[in-house]
């Protein structure tokens, strides 16, 4: 495997479900990322991860919950997800600068395009 | 506030020339990102300003003016491929990563 992984590529789930994403970066980057991708709107950045430490929480709800083992998977748990919830989820990887952070461009993986019924 | 203004959609004919153009206003900057993105698919890396400027790569440009914070990407040659949405990203001063809402490219023979 190569680049950024992400399993699964497709979810549906119910409201009271809980399922996790996967993320795995094959590419030795110090940081990792969930976004958000709705139709028509720019990327939302839900979580970042530097050297397996979260170092931003941009107003998730708590139904999303991340989870970084080590530098190169990250999985984000959902539970009670509600219908605005379903979107593409986006994980990428950078490698960052001694401050640990984005100073580079981002490697995507496919995404996993999650419908909440 | 932190924001990035992209055209939504713009239509071009093969083999001509499109100029994708971006308005960016942060807190603080460090570069310019441009991203291609292709239906159903992950967005990936064009390119990088963080000087004023052109840079060339290829048949696409990338142009940055710090003082009008504005940035354009320029696609010569155009082939059917190159439909896709294109995503204008700012970095802040946190190196934060302020995302367009991107630019969806129809090309027609």
């Amino acid at each position: 495997e190569t680049g950024v992984t992400q399993t699964p590529r497709h979810l549906v789930m119910g409201m009271t479900n809980k399922k996790s994403l996967k993320c795995e970066q094959h590419l030795g980057h110090n940081a990792m990322y969930w976004y958000k991708q709705s139709a028509k709107k720019p990327l939302e950045l839900m979580f970042v991860y530097s050297l397996e430490e979260r170092v931003e929480n941009n107003s998730v709800p708590s139904r999303f919950s991340p989870e970084c083992p080590n530098s190169s998977h990250l999985f984000l748990h959902l539970h009670t997800l509600q219908p605005e919830d379903s979107a593409l989820y986006l994980c990428a990887s950078s490698q960052g600068g001694s401050g640990g952070y984005a100073y580079n461009e981002q490697f995507f993986g496919p995404g996993t395009r999650l419908t909440v019924l | 506030g932190q924001n990035i203004d992209q055209p939504t959609e713009m239509t071009a004919t093969e083999g001509a020339i499109v100029q994708i153009n971006c308005t960016y206003q942060t807190s603080g900057f460090n570069g310019l990102f441009w991203y291609q993105q292709h239906a159903g698919e992950a967005p990936t890396f064009l390119s990088y300003n963080v000087l004023d400027g052109l840079e060339e790569k290829g048949r696409f440009s990338s142009f940055l003016s710090r003082s009008k914070g504005y940035s354009y990407l320029l696609l010569k040659e155009l082939q059917m491929k190159d439909s896709a949405s294109y995503l204008c990203a700012a970095s802040d001063s946190n190196y934060q990563l302020i995302w367009g809402a991107g630019t969806k490219l129809i090309i027609k023979p």
